[in-house]
């Protein structure tokens, strides 16, 4: 059975750098068939894409968010990673990592169980 | 930009069809995909492609389009069902992921 886990830091100081890893085990991120995405939800509000990123390192990113956006994927370790510059308040969300078959515009069909980032000082 | 609209909540009694709408402006180019996220909860994809239905979702959950909306039918409504249901497409380009803003399904 697939299974994706967020880590990170929860706290985040404005101005500064989120960084989250996703880690699959269960399966091979080092797939053809498959994307890897990264998705948001402040709290008490709706989900918001972030980006995916392919096992060949290919990236596709949310406008709003791209000018501070780095995603990348670690085929050795079966990880793929998010960093978003500059946070600030409006970056507190949940952070799910997704896996998308064959396009990164596919819903994901297995999801992390999230993990809560706050901005603040 | 581009956005997907849904009615913010859609209430049904245990037993009744509930039908909650999606709609956009590329939905006719681009596939539709809804999910279901309960309290506390990553979402589940109960649609995927407009129509589809992944394994060990329960059949009474059906995926339609028709143009600019698509719509998310759930028969014989449980309590159980009870959640926010979310859609998501893309643009008509095929180049970002856009989510709808959530509906919430109460089950009265």
């Amino acid at each position: 059975q697939l299974q994706l886990q967020e880590s990170g830091p929860g706290l985040v100081k404005p101005s500064e750098t989120l960084s989250l890893t996703c880690t699959v085990s269960g399966g091979s991120i080092r797939s053809d068939s498959y994307y890897w995405g990264w998705i948001r939800q402040p709290p008490g509000k709706g989900l918001e894409w972030i980006g995916s990123v392919y096992y060949d390192g290919n990236t596709y990113y949310n406008p709003s968010l791209k000018s501070r956006l780095t995603t990348s994927v670690d085929t050795s370790k079966n990880q793929f990673s998010l960093k978003l510059r500059s946070v600030t308040a409006a970056d507190t969300a949940v952070y799910y990592c997704a896996r998308h078959p064959d396009t990164p515009m596919a819903g994901g069909d297995y999801w992390g169980q999230g993990i809560l980032v706050t901005v603040s000082s | 930009s581009y956005e997907l609209t849904q009615p913010p909540s859609v209430s049904v009694s245990p037993g009744q069809t509930a039908r909650i709408t999606c709609s956009g402006d590329s939905l006719p180019k681009q596939y539709a995909y809804w999910y279901q996220q309960k309290p506390g909860q990553a979402p589940v994809l109960v649609i995927y492609k407009d129509t589809g239905r992944p394994s060990g979702i329960p059949e009474r959950f059906s995926g339609s389009s028709s143009g600019t909306t698509v719509t998310l039918s759930i028969s014989g409504v449980q309590a159980e069902d009870e959640a926010d249901y979310h859609c998501q497409s893309g643009d008509s380009s095929g180049t970002y992921v856009i989510f709808g803003g959530g509906t919430k399904l109460t089950v009265l």
